[in-house]
């Protein structure tokens, strides 16, 4: 059974450039959250996507957007990166009604 | 504010050892609590969940206590091991109704050999 995986692993973009960021949530989930990670940082909330739609937002503003597809899979979309964007970007996926989130390794973004 | 707060300082014991990470929180009233491994460059674990109405959980080495009252929780490794080496992070939800996970810095452990 494949775990959350992520792609690409590690990513080098230019400011005010646009990236997509994938992720293929574990068999049998249906919900899938991004998180940003600074480095020395926890994960900060981004946003959850379940049944295509966003369900919930965190204090990321409009320049970082997603969608779910009809096979659960995500992207998470950001546009007119900014220096600061640069993180480790974790996807996790998870089942509705239960608390654990399985997440997947990671894309290590670098904006230049 | 609502805050989350790890120990930022790195912990490091001695193999065998107890190793006792604290999770503080304010003006947050969880339903629940998490704590995570994540190894550098890698994606966070699920350890341990423990509700509210629960005191303690365990799980083989691994326990978790939860304190509402002190707004507290602590993660302790038994008989520690080297390859215990990682940081660990304690996640909190919003409560009901959100579907929002607030995650602490983490606390970085070294058990030494």
């Amino acid at each position: 059974d494949a775990g959350v995986t992520q792609s690409p692993t590690h990513l080098i973009k230019t400011r005010g450039q646009q990236v997509t960021l994938r992720c293929s949530p574990k068999s049998g989930h249906d919900t899938v959250s991004w998180y940003q990670q600074a480095l020395g940082q926890g994960p900060q909330f981004i946003f959850q996507y379940y049944e295509e739609e966003e369900r919930q937002r965190g204090n990321f503003p409009d320049r970082f957007s997603g969608h779910q597809f009809p096979n659960y899979s995500s992207e998470l979309n950001v546009n007119a990166l900014l220096l600061g964007d640069s993180a480790l970007y974790l996807c996790a996926s998870s089942i509705p009604g239960t608390e654990t989130q399985y997440f997947g390794p990671g894309t290590r973004l670098l904006v230049l | 504010s609502q805050k989350i707060e790890q120990n930022s300082e790195a912990l490091n014991i001695q193999e065998g050892k107890t190793a006792t990470l604290t999770c503080n929180y304010t003006n947050y009233s969880p339903a629940y609590l998490q704590w995570y491994r994540q190894d550098p460059g890698r994606g966070p674990v699920f350890l341990l969940l423990i509700r509210e109405n629960e005191k303690e959980k365990r799980k083989e080495r691994l326990k978790v206590t939860f304190d509402t009252t002190l707004k507290q929780s602590l993660f302790h490794i038994t008989a520690s091991q080297p390859a215990d080496s990682a940081t660990y992070l304690c996640a909190l939800d919003r409560g009901s109704g959100t579907y929002k996970y607030i995650f602490g810095t983490g606390t970085r452990l070294k058990v030494l050999a």
